[in-house]
């Protein structure tokens, strides 16, 4: 299995400022994806980290708002740019192994924007 | 499109009481599902993974099994006890993206 970790692991953020979040794993991974869980829902898809080239958004997410890199198989990074209250969620990190197909996360990252 | 479905929402059991929670998917074309648990604000834990061609996978007190044909899963927690309180999401992969469901929040009460 794959060990993810995530930081920071919670924030408290000023509006319109930008926060990067850091996702490290421990052994490699075919897939990377970052999601975000807002208050008593259930995960939505932000983008697939795709190594060393432009990261694959779904509809309503845009680059310029989540830039994410992948400079290698094991690490990424999701910055959430020109931040308002409703980015406050929780946004996660995952690795997805090629062979069994097994999803893991990371601990998430709890962002609260003031 | 893949559609996941996590009945009931909440369920509240004294401890000890042995439970069922489920899921249901809409397209039987699926490449394996995977069972999580979500403790407040936290990640989630990857609790069993059934490949497509299982029946059922077992990890302790945990037991989920998976019916293509008919778009369901099951996880069964056997003497249920109150750190088993958590949200519970299921995970639908269809090979090339992953379809979760909305999660099954559980109490159990000592």
């Amino acid at each position: 299995s794959a060990v993810i970790s995530q930081k920071p692991s919670r924030d408290i953020c000023q509006r319109g400022t930008s926060l990067t979040i850091q996702c490290q794993v421990d052994s490699q991974v075919t897939m990377m994806f970052w999601y975000r869980q807002q208050p008593g829902q259930s995960l939505t898809l932000i983008a697939t980290a795709n190594q060393g080239s432009e990261a694959t958004y779904e509809s309503g997410f845009v680059i310029d708002k989540f830039p994410i890199s992948r400079p290698n198989l094991t690490f990424s990074t999701l910055t959430v740019s020109n931040m308002s209250p409703e980015d406050s969620s929780i946004y996660l990190c995952s690795g997805g192994q090629g062979d069994t197909g097994e999803l893991f996360f990371g601990e998430g990252s709890r962002l609260t924007v003031l | 499109k893949q559609e996941v479905t996590q009945i009931p929402a909440a369920l509240s059991v004294p401890e000890g009481e042995n439970l069922v929670l489920n899921c249901s998917f809409t397209d039987s074309a699926i490449y394996n599902l995977q069972w999580f648990r979500q403790d407040p604000g936290k990640g989630l834990t990857s609790l069993l993974l059934i490949q497509s061609s299982q029946r059922e996978q077992t990890s302790g007190r945990l037991n989920a099994s998976l019916d293509k044909s008919s778009g369901r899963s099951t996880l069964y927690i056997a003497a249920s006890q109150p750190g088993d309180s958590a949200t519970y999401l299921c995970a639908v992969n269809t090979g090339n993206q992953f379809y979760f469901g909305t999660g099954t929040s559980l109490t159990v009460i000592p």
